[in-house]
């Protein structure tokens, strides 16, 4: 098994630029989450899904937006992107419906200019 | 919202000794704390849980115990190795989400 992974592994995007983070889970866990990483300020969740074609704001969800339309993806969107999202994305998934540990995938290393 | 405080920010051991790191939240309703490691690089990975019918569980040499009376959950680490310097975070559950602490930076001093 795979596990969670996630493409790109890097990216370098200008301001206004789009783009698509896309995660992928082959342990047929019903949620999947995206979450951003700061120097300081921990692992903050920007969406989340408990299901697909489910999908849910998280702490910091201005600026992105996700879609869930087959269970093992989970595609995060950043429609014009600004240098306030340069960060680590990891995106996450667990088996759903009692709390139990959360998988992370490698994450993606943006930088917008 | 819930938030969950951790403390201290970042925190060096000499090798062998003891650490602890403490968290704090305010929700009486989160009944899961779990903790995570995270190496330089790497991606976060879970090290220890423990549920809110329990006030503390052992594996091997990290410990975590709660006290939901008072709001908070520490982890324990003895007998501290270099392979223990990671960022860990706590976390606890809210609704369907799960919250995490801003991390502990642990370095072993050799």
């Amino acid at each position: 098994n795979a596990g969670v992974t996630q493409t790109p592994k890097f990216r370098v995007l200008k301001t206004g630029q789009s783009m698509t983070l896309l995660c992928a889970q082959d342990m047929n866990h019903e949620y999947m989450y995206w979450y951003r990483q700061d120097p300081g300020m921990g692992l903050r969740l920007i969406h989340y899904s408990v299901g697909e074609g489910t999908t849910a704001k998280g702490e910091v969800p201005d600026g992105y937006n996700v879609s869930r339309l087959k269970k093992q993806n989970f595609l995060l969107g950043l429609e014009s992107a600004a240098p306030s999202q340069t960060s680590v994305y990891f995106c996450a998934s667990e088996r759903g419906h009692t709390y139990n540990e959360q998988f992370f995938g490698p994450g993606t290393r943006l930088t917008v200019l | 919202g819930e938030n969950v405080e951790q403390h201290p920010s970042t925190l060096s051991v000499q090798e062998g000794d003891s650490a602890v790191i403490k968290c704090t939240y305010s929700d009486s309703a989160s009944n899961y704390f779990p903790w995570y490691k995270q190496e330089l690089g790497k991606r976060p990975q879970l090290i220890i849980d423990i549920r809110s019918n329990v006030g503390e569980k052992k594996d091997q040499r990290i410990a975590v115990t709660l006290n939901k009376t008072a709001k908070h959950f520490s982890l324990h680490i003895t007998e501290t190795q270099p392979e223990d310097s990671a960022v860990y975070f706590c976390a606890l559950n809210r609704d369907d989400k799960i919250i995490f602490g801003k991390g502990t930076r642990l370095h072993i001093l050799p």
